[in-house]
């Protein structure tokens, strides 16, 4: 079945610590998004990629970097330098026909202590 | 730039009884609009959108949304609930034309309990 995977679901690290969250998707789709939950504020956009080797600061990209070398593949780093990691982030995905469905992942839950 | 306010945080309510969950936006530009429903720890599905047309909408597991262009108002009803319908459901709005979902926003949520 195509879809999105994000992994780990749940991830412990040490304040100071960088640390990579995985996303990968085997729907052949163009674009790539980067989102961040908190709880009472919805979703926030991190990054976005619309195609291999570029990609976009959203509106929270602060503290976070992106790399997009595969079609398939958008992992996301949150740095030291992010304030407040501990949160909910979620990937998706979609083509680059207007208003294709957008696609998420299950999500990594990052703690940060 | 565009934003989005669901009214309610929280919506408690029976089985089989109906539900609305109401969601104003607010923009300068003609939009998308969109519903999405998230189940405990995992992401977010689509259940309706509306591009064009029918200001009445319907989508996916019995739930309908109609579009209010001059009062900006998207909200979302079923007409019974079940059990399984317990999650939190977003609103988000997008400008017409912007190529892509780079200019997605979301609501804050509103978490639906239903109780038998």
């Amino acid at each position: 079945d195509g879809g999105i995977t994000q992994s780990p679901k749940y991830l412990f690290r040490k304040e100071g610590q960088n640390v990579t969250l995985s996303c990968e998707q085997n729907l052949n789709h163009d674009a790539m998004y980067w989102y961040r939950q908190d709880p009472g504020q919805g979703l926030r956009l991190i990054y976005y990629s619309q195609i291999v080797n570029d990609f976009q600061k959203g509106d929270i990209a602060e503290g976070y970097s992106v790399s997009r070398e595969k079609k398939e593949s958008f992992p996301l780093t949150v740095t030291s330098a992010q304030k407040n990691p501990t949160a909910f982030y979620l990937c998706a995905s979609t083509s680059r026909r207007e208003i294709s469905p957008l696609h998420f992942g299950n999500g990594t839950r990052l703690t940060v202590t | 730039a565009q934003s989005v306010t669901q009214l309610d945080s929280q919506v408690p309510v029976f089985e089989e009884a109906p539900v609305e969950l109401r969601c104003n936006y607010s923009s300068s530009v003609s939009v998308y609009l969109f519903w999405y429903v998230q189940y405990p720890n995992q992401g977010l599905q689509l259940l309706l959108k509306y591009l064009s047309g029918s200001t009445l909408v319907k989508g996916i597991n019995g739930f309908e949304a109609e579009f209010n262009k001059s009062q900006t108002s998207f909200h979302l009803r079923k007409p019974s609930v079940h059990i399984s319908d317990t999650a939190e459901y977003f609103c988000a709005v997008t400008p017409r034309f912007s190529g892509g979902y780079n200019k997605l926003i979301f609501g804050a949520g509103t978490r639906l309990a239903v109780h038998p």
